[in-house]
């Protein structure tokens, strides 16, 4: 069958650096996004990998290895606002989007 | 208006009754989606339509009715729910659906249903 597994919830401390792993085992490969969603709000688009390696767009980064069917979302300089679930999709070879049930992130002062 | 939006925000049916959700979309896309999210589970898709023909029913229960009257509307509708139906509705649309970067999905602030 296939899987999409992430950690359930993690905490981390205002300032500090988290990394969000994904491990993912899927029919076919057409890309692995990952989404920031706030508590009642809609899940919005981060980013999207395709090729192995690493994408940066500001303070957050997304890692990719096809190989290892596994990703992680990067988060530098944490600030409360990135208090938030983190949805980690593979699309498969049918153009199916596999969801994680989400990385729930907590921001310590 | 941009984005995705949908209407109710916040919906409470009884089981006997019958309610539509209400989606439309303002980025020109051509593929819309239906989601179902329950709490700490994944998101689960229901139904998928690409240039207005539906292209999945995920074994959808057919108290569950998709319309898709063009590619910036959707609805869904809603009769004789139950009460594990309660859950909050989610809207999406893609460019289209070929695979890629092209299927990103933009979302809308969903539904939350609650089913008496």
């Amino acid at each position: 069958g296939q899987n999409i597994d992430q950690p359930t919830e993690m905490t981390a401390t205002e300032g500090a650096i988290v990394q969000i792993n994904c491990t993912y085992q899927t029919s076919g490969f057409n890309g692995l996004f990952w989404y920031q969603q706030h508590a009642g709000e809609a899940p919005t688009f981060l980013s999207y990998n395709v090729l192995d390696g690493l994408e940066e767009k500001g303070r957050f980064s997304s890692f990719l290895s096809r190989s290892k069917g596994y990703s992680y979302l990067l988060l530098k300089e944490l600030q409360m606002k990135d208090s938030a679930s983190y949805l980690c999709a593979v699309e498969d070879s049918n153009y199916q989007l596999i969801w994680g049930a989400g990385t729930k992130l907590i921001i310590k002062p | 208006e941009t984005g995705v939006t949908q209407t109710p925000r916040h919906l409470v049916m009884g089981m006997t009754n019958k309610k539509s959700l209400k989606c439309e979309q303002h980025l020109g896309h051509n593929a819309m989606y239906w989601y179902k999210q329950s709490a700490k589970k994944p998101l689960e898709l229901m139904f998928v339509y690409n240039f207005k023909e539906q292209t999945e029913n995920n074994s959808v229960p057919s108290r569950f009715s998709p319309e898709c009257p063009n590619s910036s509307h959707l609805f869904l509708h809603l009769h004789t729910l139950q009460p594990e139906d309660s859950a909050l509705y989610l809207c999406a649309s893609s460019q289209e659906r070929a695979g890629g970067a092209q299927d990103t999905q933009y979302f809308g602030p969903g539904t939350r249903l609650t089913v008496l």
